[in-house]
């Protein structure tokens, strides 16, 4: 069964650190990743999402994907009490499959 | 959310009863999914559509039958409903391209007494 795995937190960092979130998956053969954020309450959004090897820049957040380890990271520079939020890890294996498994997610808080 | 709306968006109702959920998009995305997102399992996939009268089954299919006679309609039913299926339910749309990116509708939460 494939897995993703995510540190449920609470993860606190204070107003302008960077916040470092990792996700682990079973699948080797897993080809797209994606970070969502979910505020209480609320239904996920899309923040990112990385298929190669690297790092991905956007904005204030970075994904970074390293195939060999199986892991993907999220980095959030200058965090913003606007960031504490939910954040959901997910991939999909590829291969004509379109179904994404979701991590349960990691809990971050950002201190004023 | 945009484009994508689920009705109800909150359901309190009996053990036993049926319950029918949908999902409306606008997007003319080809595929389609219902999850449950419950504390301590996350987001789990309950059954997935790929075309109209095409749809299969997820993680956690049991209890529930889903149905796609348009494009930018998904119903999800529960037969008879448990307490075990009180949850929050999300719509979700991908194009079903090599992008695959969901989105998400905004949610139904759904209580079982």
């Amino acid at each position: 069964q494939k897995e993703v795995e995510q540190n449920s937190g609470p993860l606190s960092v204070p107003e302008g650190a960077i916040a470092s979130l990792n996700c682990t998956y079973s699948d080797r053969g897993s080809q797209s990743f994606f970070w969502y954020r979910q505020y209480s309450g609320k239904s996920p959004e899309l923040i990112m999402f990385i298929y190669s090897n690297g790092d991905k820049e956007d904005g204030r957040f970075t994904a970074q994907l390293n195939k060999a380890s199986q892991y993907v990271s999220l980095l959030i520079r200058d965090s913003q009490p606007s960031d504490s939020a939910t954040y959901l890890c997910a991939v999909n294996s590829g291969a004509g499959s379109y179904q994404l498994t979701f991590g349960k997610g990691t809990k971050l808080s950002v201190i004023p | 959310d945009a484009g994508i709306t689920q009705s109800p968006r909150h359901k309190v109702t009996e053990t036993g009863t049926p319950v029918t959920l949908r999902c409306h998009q606008t997007e003319n995305h080809r595929y389609m999914y219902w999850y449950r997102q419950d504390p301590g399992h996350g987001l789990r996939l309950i059954h997935y559509s790929y075309g109209v009268k095409d749809t299969d089954k997820g993680e956690v299919s049991d209890g529930y039958s889903v149905s796609r006679s348009k494009t930018e309609d998904f119903l999800l039913t529960l037969e008879s409903a448990t307490s075990s299926q009180t949850s929050v339910y999300f719509c979700a749309i991908s194009e079903g391209t090599t992008s695959d990116t969901q989105y998400f509708g905004p949610g139904t939460r759904l209580t079982v007494l």
